[in-house]
């Protein structure tokens, strides 16, 4: 069992319409999560952090994180066709003498969003 | 402020060889973390630096190597080079303090073929 587990997609969005991607984890001991859009070709850009249960919004992107059931989800708002990319969820594991917050990355989901 | 910069940003190598990958952090960034990038899979944590001592090694073996220098930058060393080690490689930098809030900052990557 993958420790990050998405699905792969693609994921296709109508333009305007909300693009909803979901994150499951393994580590309980995993205290802070990370949204990352990744074009095609580019490194992945940071988005959304949450380490808190509940929501977190910021601009058209809403990031949930429920702990007790070791789920992660990230909303996209009238999505646009700039939106289509990879979007990946990583967890950020706590910091100890032997790893000091390495983030374990799920494989990703593919948005497409459609004019 | 210059982000997280990558050299070389892409690199072709010969089976058997040896490979240098630099990065230079943020700048006041003191933690720098290493990733590898296969295609179609997410970001797999290699090592990570901070104040120029390793404090996290992923599941790679020990052709990889990594150093982190007074000025923080650091070097990525892949010796006797696979064809699997073709990748996107990645480096990231962060406060360390802030880590949980803010995650990581990537650079553009270093994209090796093995050939």
């Amino acid at each position: 069992q993958k420790e990050v587990e998405q699905n792969s997609g693609p994921l296709s969005v109508p333009e305007g319409a909300i693009a909803s991607l979901n994150c499951t984890y393994s580590d309980r001991g995993s205290q802070s999560f990370f949204w990352y859009r990744q074009y095609s070709g580019k490194s992945p850009e940071l988005i959304m952090s949450i380490y808190s249960n509940g929501d977190k919004e910021d601009g058209r992107f809403t990031a949930q994180l429920n702990k007790a059931s070791q789920y992660v989800s990230l909303l996209i708002r009238d999505s646009q066709p700039s939106d289509s990319a990879t979007y990946l969820c990583a967890g950020g594991s706590r910091m100890t003498t032997d790893s000091w917050g390495k983030l374990q990355f799920g494989a990703g989901t593919q948005v497409v969003v459609t004019p | 402020d210059a982000g997280v910069t990558q050299s070389p940003t892409h690199l072709i190598k010969t089976r058997g060889q040896q490979v240098t990958l630099r990065c230079s952090p943020i700048s006041g960034h003191k933690s720098v973390s290493w990733y590898q990038q296969v295609l179609g899979q997410g970001p797999q944590f290699i090592f990570q630096y901070y104040e120029k001592e390793e404090r996290g090694r992923g599941n790679f073996p020990d052709r990889f190597s990594a150093r982190q220098f007074p000025n923080y930058s650091s070097e990525l060393n892949v010796n006797a080079l696979l064809l699997g080690d073709s990748a996107l490689y990645l480096c990231a930098s962060s406060p360390l303090d802030s880590l949980i809030r803010y995650g990581y900052t990537f650079g553009s990557g270093t994209r090796l073929t093995v050939v």
